[in-house]
């Protein structure tokens, strides 16, 4: 069975707190992606990273920043949190390309992030 | 630019009636479907998804969905939902040319009543 986990489901950090989500595959894919998840707005792409130490930003990647040291892990940093930043975040990976009949995009149990 | 518009933000429905989803996209180019679900305090799971060939196509749990090229739509439909079936579910792309990301739509709550 295919894993993604995410290193913690629930989360309570102070406003400025500097904080680590972390998510590791066991499927060997290439691409990691960090989601976070509003109401109302779907799922919005924070970062991507396709290669280890290779990453791509997403749609909304301004007050995090991310870590691929190794395949299998992918960090997501909040470097000040902030109380706009309370929200759900899902990892994903995936082969290279969608392209690939067997592919999808495979997702962790998400971490729900409160900043006070 | 992709976008994902799904249609309906909140779908009741009675126990073993059909219900339809709908998702639109705006895209120029061939793209990759998907559609996920998210059970209550999970993560999403791929219910289906369409690469190419049949635009028909079957998923888990009794869903399908079509896929309309001139609508530009991939409609999920399921012809007698259960109680377990409530849930949210999400329509997603992927561009050919930038075919290793997804977009997202909103998301639709389907709630599922006896």
């Amino acid at each position: 069975d295919v894993k993604v986990t995410q290193s913690s489901r629930y989360l309570v950090k102070r406003t400025g707190e500097k904080v680590f989500l972390e998510c590791v595959q066991d499927m060997d894919h290439e691409n990691m992606f960090w989601y976070r998840q509003d109401p109302g707005l779907g799922l919005r792409l924070i970062y991507f990273s396709y290669d280890v130490k290779m990453k791509e930003k997403g749609d909304i990647p301004e007050g995090y920043s991310v870590s691929r040291e190794k395949k299998e892990r992918f960090s997501l940093i909040l470097e000040s949190a902030s109380t706009n930043q309370t929200s759900m975040y899902l990892c994903a990976s995936s082969l290279p390309t969608f392209r690939d009949t067997k592919a999808g995009a495979f997702f962790g149990q998400g971490t729900r992030l409160t900043v006070v | 630019a992709q976008s994902v518009t799904q249609l309906d933000s909140q779908v009741p429905v009675f126990e073993e009636a059909p219900v339809e989803l709908r998702c639109n996209y705006s895209s120029s180019v061939s793209v990759y479907l998907f559609w996920y679900v998210q059970y209550p305090n999970q993560g999403l799971q791929l219910l289906l998804k369409y690469l190419s060939g049949s635009t028909l196509v079957k998923g888990i749990n009794g869903f399908e969905a079509e896929f309309n090229k001139s609508q530009t739509s991939f409609h999920l439909r399921k012809p007698s939902v259960h109680i377990s079936d409530t849930a949210e579910y999400f329509c997603a792309v992927s561009e050919g040319n930038n075919d290793y990301k997804l977009s997202f739509g909103a998301g639709t709550t389907v709630t599922v009543r006896a």
